[in-house]
């Protein structure tokens, strides 16, 4: 049973450009949530993704969009990257009755903003 | 919003001690305390969690207790062993059952255990 995978595992972007990343949640999820990890710090809410529409979205600015395919599948979207944006990006995959009662987290992307 | 201050930083014991982590939250509506550890370079793993409507719970050498009235968790590991040695999150949300509870985080302790 594949449990939460992301791509690309490490990505470097330079400031101002675009980035996309990916999640495909675990088998039998349909809820897809992102969070922010900077070195030495918790995670941090970004959004969650259900039945492709944005149902909770934390403290962060509309640069930071998502996605939510018919299969499940998601993708963040970072515009405009600031020095501030290098972190770990964490998806975690729920089904909707458990919301985050049954997270399963992927092992994250580390996006280094130069 | 929801406010998780989590305490200590960092955290040193001798192997076979007891550790304890705590944990204070703001929001009077959380009902969902999850606590996860988290290795170098690995992913957060959820180790045991707790709802409002219980005080206590138990896994083999891990507990949490919850004092609601004083919006505080504490996470108790008992006989602690070199491969507990880790980054441990605690977390608070307004769990509806309904998908829409992003997890608020704290900041984290560092458990080293001392052979």
């Amino acid at each position: 049973d594949a449990g939460v995978t992301q791509s690309p595992t490490h990505l470097i972007k330079t400031r101002g450009q675009q980035v996309t990343l990916r999640c495909s949640p675990k088998s039998g999820h349909d809820t897809v949530s992102w969070y922010q990890q900077a070195l030495g710090q918790g995670p941090q809410f970004i959004f969650q993704y259900y039945e492709e529409e944005e149902r909770q979205r934390g403290n962060f600015p509309d640069r930071f969009s998502g996605h939510q395919f018919p299969n499940y599948s998601s993708e963040l979207n970072v515009n405009a990257l600031l020095l501030g944006d290098s972190a770990l990006y964490l998806c975690a995959s729920s089904s909707l009755g458990q919301g985050s009662y049954g997270y399963t987290f992927g092992s994250g992307t580390r996006l280094t903003v130069v | 919003g929801e406010n998780v201050e989590q305490h200590p930083s960092t955290l040193s014991v001798q192997e076979g001690d007891s550790a304890v982590i705590k944990c204070t939250y703001s929001d009077s509506a959380s009902n969902y305390f999850p606590w996860y550890k988290q290795e170098l370079g690995k992913r957060p793993q959820l180790i045991i969690d707790i709802r409002s409507n219980v005080g206590e719970k138990k896994d083999q050498r891990i507990a949490v207790t919850l004092n609601k009235t004083a919006k505080h968790f504490s996470l108790h590991i008992t006989e602690t062993q070199p491969e507990d040695s880790a980054v441990y999150f605690c977390a608070a949300t307004p769990f509806s059952g309904g998908g829409a509870d992003g997890l608020t985080f704290g900041k984290g302790t560092h458990l080293i255990i001392q052979p």
